[in-house]
């Protein structure tokens, strides 16, 4: 059973468009991570959010925290080929310990 | 590079060895939690260790693998009489401590199992 759901798995589109990944539960979180990685490395922290509604943004990256603290939305305006890579978002489920979703893959296409 | 540090970058073992991953945290880290990593799926939690402890192992299976921090040195994950299945990344992450702090990741240790 996966506590966290991303949606969609893959995702193919061209520089310049604008996309939204999706991270849903049916469990409360106390805070959730985005996380971007690419081939052959770790993950690397994006963002926290923390508290119900909260909105953080970063350059081209908006992230969204739901208000039951239960899902989450990472949203990126005019992609770019650099923007390639697999996002993971991880809940904070108890003390310490972070439930990983299995990803969204996103190519963005010069 | 102050990072989180993970060694072997790869590590080929036939059935029935041992593989040993080794992971330094990053300076004034004192927790860390290693996550393994099948191909195009998320990192699923193993075992998260302070120093000297373990303080959730739920995702460790029961047989054949151990982790350990010591006072000294690096954590070090151990898989004993690997199998084929045991293939994969194996990723740690560290934080300066465990309340709601960021955890930051190395960049993992490829486990090929011949």
């Amino acid at each position: 059973t996966q506590l966290l759901e991303q949606s969609p798995q893959f995702l193919s589109i061209q520089e310049g468009e604008n996309l939204t990944v999706y991270c849903n539960s049916s469990s409360v979180f106390s805070s959730l991570q985005w996380y971007r990685q690419e081939p052959g490395e770790g993950p690397v922290l994006l963002v926290t959010v923390v508290t119900g509604g909260e909105v953080k943004k970063l350059k081209r990256l908006t992230f969204q925290f739901g208000d039951a603290r239960k899902d989450s939305s990472l949203h990126i305006t005019a992609a770019q080929p650099g923007d390639t890579g697999l996002y993971l978002c991880a809940g904070r489920y108890n003390f310490n310990k972070f439930y990983f979703g299995s990803g969204t893959k996103l190519n963005v296409k010069p | 590079n102050a990072g989180v540090m993970q060694n072997p970058r790869h590590l080929v073992r036939r059935r029935g060895q041992e593989a040993r991953l080794r992971c330094s945290p990053m300076k004034g880290h004192s927790h860390v939690y290693w996550y393994r990593q099948l191909p195009e799926e998320g990192l699923k939690f193993m075992v998260y260790l302070q120093k000297e402890n373990i303080i959730d192992e739920s995702g460790m299976p029961k047989e054949r693998f151990s982790a350990e921090f010591p006072k000294e040195g690096p954590s070090i994950l151990r898989i004993q009489q690997v199998v084929r299945g045991d293939s994969a990344a194996y990723f740690c992450a560290s934080s300066r401590t465990g309340d709601n702090q960021p955890q930051h990741f190395g960049d993992g240790t490829r486990l090929s199992i011949l």
